[in-house]
């Protein structure tokens, strides 16, 4: 079965504590993003990376980083440096690096609550 | 600048019966693709429908449609025959070419009622 996997679902935190979310797809797509929602709003782009080693900033990446030595796996860390890291998390992956035509599949997300 | 809007935070339906619900898009790039979600309680997102810039015809898969008026940025979904199922939240987001990343509008909160 296909698809993208996102662990834990459920994620508890105290603040100042560094904590990295897991992203592994099976699709054999070469981009991954990462998105954050609060609730009651759309989606906003942290980090996404279109190859294996390189990645770029999205529109809120202050306080979180990435890496992407695999071409399956695009973990995020949320770092102690974010003010308000308390957010649902999604995963997603495209097949093409700069196409428009191509959906992105999510994976079923982390809810990270830190207190 | 590139944006989303979707004016309808809820909106309620007659099980079986087709509703709209509304997006308006912001870019002055010629070549853009606009995509609905939807996200049930449980939190992942599920693709439900896409448009090209330059497709001509309006896009439909099985129930879902999208209503594309191109002159005024407007690409709203239609469900038609509503199914208790289909209680969740949408999305309407826009990709531009070359940029590769999906903006996403506020959402609506769609209830089925039977």
């Amino acid at each position: 079965d296909g698809g993208i996997t996102q662990s834990p679902k459920y994620l508890f935190r105290k603040e100042g504590q560094n904590v990295t979310l897991s992203c592994e797809q099976n699709l054999n797509h070469d981009a991954m993003y990462w998105y954050r929602q609060d609730p009651g709003q759309g989606l906003r782009l942290i980090y996404y990376s279109q190859i294996v080693n390189d990645f770029q900033k999205g529109d809120i990446a202050e306080g979180y980083s990435v890496s992407r030595e695999k071409k399956e796996s695009f973990p995020l860390t949320v770092t102690s440096a974010q003010k308000n890291p308390t957010a649902f998390y999604l995963c997603a992956s495209s097949p093409a690096q700069d196409s428009i035509t191509y959906e992105q599949y999510f994976g079923p997300g982390t809810r990270l609550t830190v207190t | 600048a590139q944006k989303i809007t979707q004016t309808q935070p809820g909106m309620f339906v007659q099980e079986k019966e087709a509703v709209t619900l509304d997006c308006t898009y912001d870019t002055s790039d010629p070549s853009y693709g606009l995509f609905w979600y939807k996200q049930p309680s449980s939190g992942e997102m599920i693709f439900l429908i896409y448009q090209g810039s330059y497709d001509q015809q309006n896009a439909t898969e099985g129930r879902y449609s999208l209503n594309f008026q191109k002159a005024r940025k407007s690409a709203n979904l239609v469900i038609s025959a509503s199914q208790l199922g289909d209680s969740a939240m949408y999305f309407c987001a826009m990709i531009i070419y070359g940029y590769n990343k999906l903006i996403f509008g506020a959402g609506t909160r769609l209830a089925v009622h039977p």
